[in-house]
């Protein structure tokens, strides 16, 4: 089984400022033969399900804000958000799906607040 | 409009049994993958299992497997999760997910299942 595991647990940034969130594979999810990492980002608010973010590692969902970008391959990979807004606060989740068969799973979640 | 509306949720004792249901609507539900993922109180996300568009392939976490069983009628648009043997760890709120190929794209609001005598 894949394990997901994001770092930090939590984290406190300042309004405009930047904040970076990891996450780490225990096996790569860069399939070769399309060369796309299967890996997504998900925010959560209070109350609220999942919402989608990102996926192919770096693909911004539609409507998504420019500000959330995803990097990495293989193992790594970082969500950033350039400048942070208030409505930024929730928990963010990584995911790989790229699993056979199609087990998911998800890293453990890091809660971003306003420093 | 993509909706996925979770219900069956409740309070069950421990070694008890609870049928979850998705109703599925805005899209064609026969064509895609449909999940369930769980979240316990203050925790964060599992996913617990997942199924084909025909029903043909399953697929569960380690900690359901041969206690919980999903289906879906595609003549119906709702997916299901049977829950038998039911345990305190098994307390979550549980979401319906639709499957694509960069992850999950929509997910129902949750139910929630309290395992607790």
């Amino acid at each position: 089984d894949i394990v997901m595991t994001q770092s930090p647990d939590s984290l406190a940034v300042s309004l405009g400022e930047r904040a970076t969130i990891n996450c780490k594979s225990s096996q790569s999810v860069l399939y070769s033969s399309n060369n796309k990492n299967y890996l997504a980002w998900y925010q959560q608010k209070p109350g609220q399900p999942p919402k989608l973010l990102i996926y192919w590692a770096s693909t911004r969902e539609s409507g998504v804000p420019d500000r959330f970008s995803g990097s990495g391959s293989g193992t790594d990979f970082t969500l950033t958000i350039s400048s942070l807004q208030a409505e930024d606060v929730a928990v963010y989740y990584c995911q790989q799906y790229y699993s056979t068969p199609y087990m998911y799973s998800f890293g453990q979640g890091t809660k971003l607040e306003i420093k | 409009e993509v909706q996925l509306v979770e219900s069956g949720g409740g309070l069950v004792q421990p070694g008890g049994s609870l049928r979850l249901s998705c109703a599925a609507s805005g899209f064609t539900f026969s064509s895609y993958w449909m999940s369930w993922v769980r979240q316990a109180p203050g925790k964060g996300l599992e996913w617990v299992a997942n199924i084909k568009q025909d029903g043909s392939e399953k697929y569960y976490v380690d900690s359901v497997k041969g206690r919980f069983t999903i289906s879906r009628d595609n003549a119906k648009n709702s997916l299901y999760l049977q829950m038998n043997s039911l345990r305190a760890e098994d307390t979550a709120v549980y979401y319906c997910a639709r499957d694509v190929d960069q992850g999950n794209d929509y997910w129902g609001q949750g139910t929630l299942v309290t395992v607790s005598s």
